[in-house]
């Protein structure tokens, strides 16, 4: 699976969007990108997947450029619940699988 | 519907005793899946069962580590002569593994254990 690279920490204020990026350079043809959180004491939590083409859900937007090199997760009005450790994973979906965590992104939102 | 249950959630336990810590995944997931979070650090994957299939076990560190499943429910997890460098929030997590996009694993709350 491609490796990513994230910003180790992120600010935003409350209400405002959250950016999330994560670059996946070596990213290949068949491998999509997911995005999970965790917030504190508690397990991993899916977010979204895609492709390449955008995706929304009732929690995020995913915005995959057209080179799929790189990726950001929005969170569009974040709140102070959205606190946690976000972690973009790239993988081939061939069946059942581990996912391989790296360290993520820690992003703090302020009051 | 009901997640990913783990218990007990918390474990405290003396050095070399042995442990078992269970996970109930998500009714029809066939896919399960166990993790293991040292404080501060990253998920490390450990093993995985996919339905009849022989599981993966490429992630388990000593031979100490063991883990079983009933059919498509129940998983156990057991570490023998624990060690201190074992303490870590051990997490479950099921999924579908069907033929189809997605495949996301639901997680449970972990079992926190302690060696002393």
């Amino acid at each position: 699976d491609a490796k990513t690279t994230q910003p180790t920490s992120m600010d935003c204020a409350e209400g405002r969007a959250a950016n999330l990026p994560c670059n996946h350079s070596t990213i290949s043809g068949n491998e999509y990108v997911y995005w999970y959180r965790q917030i504190h004491s508690q397990g991993p939590q899916y977010i979204i997947h895609g492709l390449k083409n955008n995706e929304t859900n009732e929690m995020a937007s995913l915005i995959i450029t057209e080179d799929r090199k790189s990726s950001t997760l929005i969170l569009p009005h974040a709140t102070l619940r959205d606190t946690a450790v976000y972690y973009c994973i790239v993988r081939v979906v061939r069946g059942a699988q581990k996912l391989v965590f790296g360290q993520g992104t820690r992003l703090t939102i302020n009051p | 519907g009901a997640g990913v249950s783990q218990s007990p959630s918390n474990k405290v336990t003396e050095k070399g005793k042995d442990v078992e810590l269970r996970c109930d995944p998500i009714s029809g997931h066939t896919a399960l899946y166990w993790y293991r979070q040292r404080l501060g650090q990253g998920l490390e994957f450990l093993i995985y069962f996919q339905g009849n299939s022989a599981p993966d076990k490429s992630g388990l560190p000593s031979d100490r580590f063991s883990a079983e499943r009933t059919g498509e429910s129940v998983s156990t997890l057991t570490i023998q002569r624990t060690q201190q460098e074992d303490s870590a929030v051990y997490l479950c997590a099921s999924s579908l593994a069907r033929v189809r996009v997605g495949y996301e694993q639901y997680f449970g709350p972990g079992t926190r254990l302690t060696v002393t």
